[in-house]
């Protein structure tokens, strides 16, 4: 089965700079997506960036980024210019047939 | 498109009383995905629907949990004889496409405290 791995229990970053969480994976197969989702306090699971396993560009969405690295099954977020609304649980997730979770980063944003 | 839909948002109940969660998808969504989870840590998979069908179902899945999706429409997963143990959020969520597409869309989560 596969496993996603976030080794950061909690990451802590001051407004503005940025801040990368770390992710990796495991997995036999060579098409699949990547996600990093987004889950504020009490509120539901939003999406923040996708990856499709087959470009090899890396994904951007506005301030987030990621870096990408399929032979390493490494796939890290990078927030820049952080802001105290990106303090939330993020979430790793890895998908073919169903959606896999890693066990989350809890990221604190001090102004 | 009014999102994911999932009710009740709260359920208490006392040890070994069975439970009911519903799911409503996002109406063109041909896959629901069902996820529990506990405080702190990441949605555990438990089951998904392509349509009406049952593809996949997790161990964690045991023999006091059902999920039905009829007609491919809303879902129900029911817990029987619950135990303290199963007290966590219970999260649905779908996606449009087969097996290589689609994000998935989450609902606000059905939380289950079993005293």
């Amino acid at each position: 089965a596969q496993t996603v791995t976030q080794s950061q229990p909690e990451m802590s970053v001051q407004e503005a700079e940025t801040v990368t969480l770390s992710c990796t994976y495991d997995t036999s197969e060579s098409d699949y997506y990547l996600f990093w989702y987004k889950q504020p306090p009490s509120r539901q699971m939003i999406l923040v960036i996708r990856q499709e396993a087959y470009k090899q560009q890396n994904a951007t969405e506005n301030r987030f980024s990621v870096n990408f690295q399929k032979a390493a099954k490494s796939f890290s977020l990078k927030i820049s210019d952080s802001q105290l609304g990106d303090a939330a649980m993020y979430f790793c997730a890895y998908k073919d047939n169903d959606m896999r979770f890693g066990a989350g980063t809890r990221l604190t944003v001090k102004p | 498109d009014t999102g994911v839909s999932q009710n009740p948002r709260h359920k208490i109940t006392k040890r070994g009383q069975n439970v009911t969660f519903r799911c409503d998808p996002i109406s063109e969504h041909n896959r629901l995905y069902w996820y529990r989870q506990t405080l702190g840590q990441g949605p555990e998979f438990l089951t998904y629907f392509q349509n009406e069908a049952q593809l996949e179902k997790s161990r964690l899945l045991s023999d006091r949990f059902s999920a039905e999706r009829p007609k491919g429409s809303f879902s129900t997963l029911e817990i029987q004889r619950t135990e303290q143990g199963d007290s966590a959020m219970y999260l649905c969520a779908s996606s449009f496409g087969g097996r290589l597409t689609g994000e998935l869309f989450f609902g606000e989560g059905s939380r289950l405290t079993v005293l």
